[in-house]
């Protein structure tokens, strides 16, 4: 079985500062994927990241940075300089390999994210 | 990029009506569907997988006799919601999976903008 553990249920911040919201998976599968999805309040899932189980390095884009660390099954999600436009709730995912027929997508609780002005 | 659509955006109905919910995969083909539901402040969880051309694989606890879903061709499914009540109220949000094996295309999904229920 997958599960997704996103502990943080609700994070405030004052803009300019950097969060990371924080993601723990747990699944029996050797290989996998990773993703990260922001919900604004329109309620449409926005697409951040996706990453393979066998790609370690960790990613940059823009403002957003992720840290993938296999040994301790995290995926953490890192904004830097936050602003008002980042309030949302976060969701991280998980989904099974590539090669099984079911490819839907395990998501975990969510972290809903204030960034004060 | 893909894109997902859902109609209708939002709907409101009486209980004991049924409502049908479209999902269409606009600029490609979609092998499998996905339908999930999300209660306010919750997660989203899988209903079901849809596959095109089959019956659709139900998830533990939910009732395919209560949720139809039809698959009738690689751009489209359905979700039928019959007999709905209050507690049906939800937002329900589908992903459409690529079709893989054409070059150059990576297996991904892609969710449409969800379709909020609210039935009085």
């Amino acid at each position: 079985a997958q599960k997704v553990t996103q502990a943080q249920t609700e994070i405030s911040v004052v803009e300019k500062e950097d969060v990371t919201l924080d993601c723990v998976y747990e699944t029996r599968d050797t290989t996998y994927y990773l993703f990260w999805y922001k919900q604004p309040p329109s309620g449409e899932l926005v697409f951040l990241i996706r990453r393979n189980s066998f790609d370690e390095q960790n990613e940059i884009s823009g403002r957003y940075s992720w840290n993938f660390q296999k040994s301790t099954s995290s995926f953490n999600f890192t904004i830097t300089a936050s602003q008002v436009v980042d309030s949302a709730v976060y969701f991280c995912a998980l989904s099974p390999p590539v090669d099984t027929g079911r490819r839907a997508l395990t998501f975990g609780s969510g972290t809903r994210l204030q960034v004060q002005p | 990029g893909a894109v997902v659509s859902q109609h209708p955006s939002r709907v409101i109905c009486k209980s004991g009506t049924s409502v049908k919910i479209e999902c269409r995969s606009l600029d490609f083909q979609a092998t499998t569907m996905f339908w999930y539901r999300q209660f306010p402040k919750q997660s989203l969880m899988l209903m079901a997988t849809s596959n095109e051309g089959s019956k659709a694989t139900y998830e533990q606890g939910v009732e395919k006799d209560k949720f139809l879903i039809n698959h009738a061709s690689l751009t489209l499914s359905t979700l039928t919601v019959t007999s709905a009540h209050p507690e049906d109220s939800s937002f329900y949000i589908c992903s459409a999976r690529q079709y893989p094996g054409l070059a150059g295309i990576t297996d991904t999904q892609y969710f449409g903008p969800g379709t909020r229920l609210t039935v009085l």
